[in-house]
């Protein structure tokens, strides 16, 4: 069975400090990996997919990245516009359907 | 305009009621998905539909059934609603008509369902 775990649970950061998320995978064959911020009572806004290690993607102050084992979110000078909770999920070959991890809070402070 | 949109955003409903959620696309997708998402537990898959022929039940269908009855309406029904299905409810789609290497789904702004 898939499993996709997120550290940490919550992440308060001052305006511009940087920092990571960390989604941990347990796939049987990846087919591909996903980020998504969610806001307060919104769905989730797709950000990035990630397909093979070694992958690496950009928008704004996010980079996504990605390993065998884990992807990680790294926000670089964040602002305040940044908080919200950032889901990971992953695909497989086997069903296409997708497995989300719980999420990572994060409150960036002015 | 939004290219998912659920109908309604927020329900209030009793023990025992039969509700209908809808969601609607512009997309142009051909595969349909419901999810319900509670705190601490993450988004979790209800129902998904590859197309208009085509409903298959996800991890936690009990107590739920849908309705695939076009392209672009996929419908999520509580025959009797009991509180624990209390929860937030998201539509999604995605597009696997372009030779399938992408499996994002785009998700609508959800419905808030309390059942008291």
């Amino acid at each position: 069975e898939d499993q996709v775990t997120q550290s940490p649970e919550a992440l308060r950061l001052q305006e511009g400090e940087s920092s990571s998320l960390n989604c941990s995978y347990t796939v049987s064959g990846l087919r591909g990996l996903f980020w998504y911020r969610q806001d307060p009572g919104k769905g989730p806004e797709f950000l990035f997919t990630l397909y093979s290690a070694g992958e690496e993607k950009e928008k704004e102050r996010l980079k996504a990245t990605l390993t065998k084992k884990e992807s990680f979110l790294h926000i670089t000078a964040p602002k305040p516009e940044d908080s919200a909770t950032y889901l990971c999920a992953t695909s497989n070959f086997g069903n296409e359907k997708l497995t989300f991890g719980t999420g990572t809070r994060l409150t960036i402070i002015p | 305009d939004a290219d998912v949109t659920q109908t309604p955003r927020n329900r209030i409903t009793k023990t025992g009621k039969r509700i209908m959620l809808e969601c609607s696309q512009t997309k142009g997708h051909d595969r349909m998905y419901w999810y319900r998402q509670d705190p601490g537990l993450g988004l979790r898959l209800i129902y998904y539909s590859f197309d208009v022929k085509d409903i298959n039940k996800g991890e936690i269908s009990d107590g739920y059934s849908v309705s695939r009855q076009a392209q672009a309406k996929f419908s999520l029904s509580l025959e009797s609603a009991i509180p624990n299905q209390t929860a937030l409810y998201f539509c999604a789609t995605s597009d696997q008509t372009s030779g399938g290497s992408t499996d994002t789904q785009y998700f609508g702004p959800g419905t808030r369902l309390t059942v008291l």
